[in-house]
C-alpha cells in the first residue's frame, strides 16, 4: 500500500548510457514532481506535471525528459548520463488546493543514481 | 524571488537536549508553510505544517508557528531523541502565480547518547 513509489532504487550506469526512472502514487493526487538531490542534501525541483499536463519545468538540461502516461505516473527518462548527474532523485505528488496551488508533497524513497 | 533561509548544520546535541532550527521565508501572500523531515536513506515525509498566520503546527513533539510578523517558522522541541536524528528541511507552498514549492537547503541534526 506504498503512496509514491519509484523503481528502481538504485542505479549504476556508464557514462553515455541512456537510462529511465519510473514513479507511480496511488493517492489519486493531480499533481506529480521530480526532484534532484545533491551529496549536500540540496533539493532541486525539476519538473511538476498536473493532470498529465507540464506545469514546471526548471533550467534542466534537454537530455532529461519527464513523461506521463496518466495521471498516477511520472517517469523520468535520461539520455547521455554525465557523471553530473550522480544524484538522488525523488518523485513526488500533491493534491490541489481550493487555493488553487499544491500543498503537502507525499515523498517516495528515491532512486540512488550514479554514473561511472 | 521567494525563497526559504534555514540555519547551517549540523546541529549536535546530546539527547534530552532542547532543539531549535531557524527557518525564515520570502513570500508573495501567506503561503501554507512546512517542516519535512528525511531520515537516513529515505524520501522526505511531513513532519508538520501551518496553513495561516499564528497557526501552530506540532507532530511527535516538535512545533512550528508561524510568524508573520518575523516572516519565520522556526522548529523546536523540547527533548531530542538519538532516533530524531535526520535531515530537516522548510518549505513554502507556491503563492503570488507560481506553482513552484520552495525548500530550504535542510538542517542535518545529531543526537547523541
Amino acid at each position: 500500500d506504498t503512496a509514491v513509489s519509484q523503481t528502481p532504487k538504485y542505479l549504476v550506469t556508464q557514462m553515455g548510457n541512456d537510462k529511465s526512472i519510473k514513479c507511480e502514487q496511488n493517492l489519486g493526487h493531480d499533481t506529480m514532481y521530480w526532484y534532484k538531490q545533491d551529496s549536500k542534501k540540496f533539493l532541486k525541483i525539476m519538473f511538476s506535471y498536473n493532470n498529465k499536463e507540464l506545469i514546471i519545468n526548471e533550467t534542466v538540461p534537454n537530455r532529461f525528459s519527464p513523461k506521463s502516461p496518466d495521471k498516477a505516473h511520472l517517469n523520468l527518462h535520461i539520455n547521455s548520463l554525465e557523471l553530473g548527474d550522480s544524484a538522488v532523485y525523488f518523485c513526488a505528488s500533491s493534491e490541489r488546493w481550493t487555493s488553487g496551488v499544491p500543498e503537502t508533497q507525499y515523498f517516495g524513497p528515491g532512486t540512488r543514481l550514479l554514473v561511472l | 524571488g521567494d525563497s526559504v533561509t534555514q540555519m547551517e548544520g549540523p546541529v549536535t546535541l546530546s539527547e534530552e537536549a532542547f532543539l531549535t532550527i531557524n527557518c525564515t521565508y520570502t513570500a508573495t501572500g501567506y503561503p501554507s508553510l512546512f517542516w519535512y523531515v528525511q531520515y537516513p536513506g529515505e524520501g522526505l515525509q511531513l513532519l508538520l505544517k501551518a496553513t495561516k498566520a499564528d497557526d501552530k503546527g506540532s507532530n511527535k513533539g516538535f512545533e512550528a508557528t508561524y510568524r508573520k510578523e518575523t516572516t519565520s517558522f522556526h522548529l523546536e522541541k523540547g527533548s531530542v531523541q538519538v532516533s530524531d536524528s535526520a535531515v530537516y528541511f522548510c518549505a513554502r507552498a507556491p503563492s503570488g502565480g507560481s506553482y513552484i514549492p520552495t525548500f530550504g537547503r535542510g538542517t542535518s541534526l545529531i543526537v547523541h547518547p
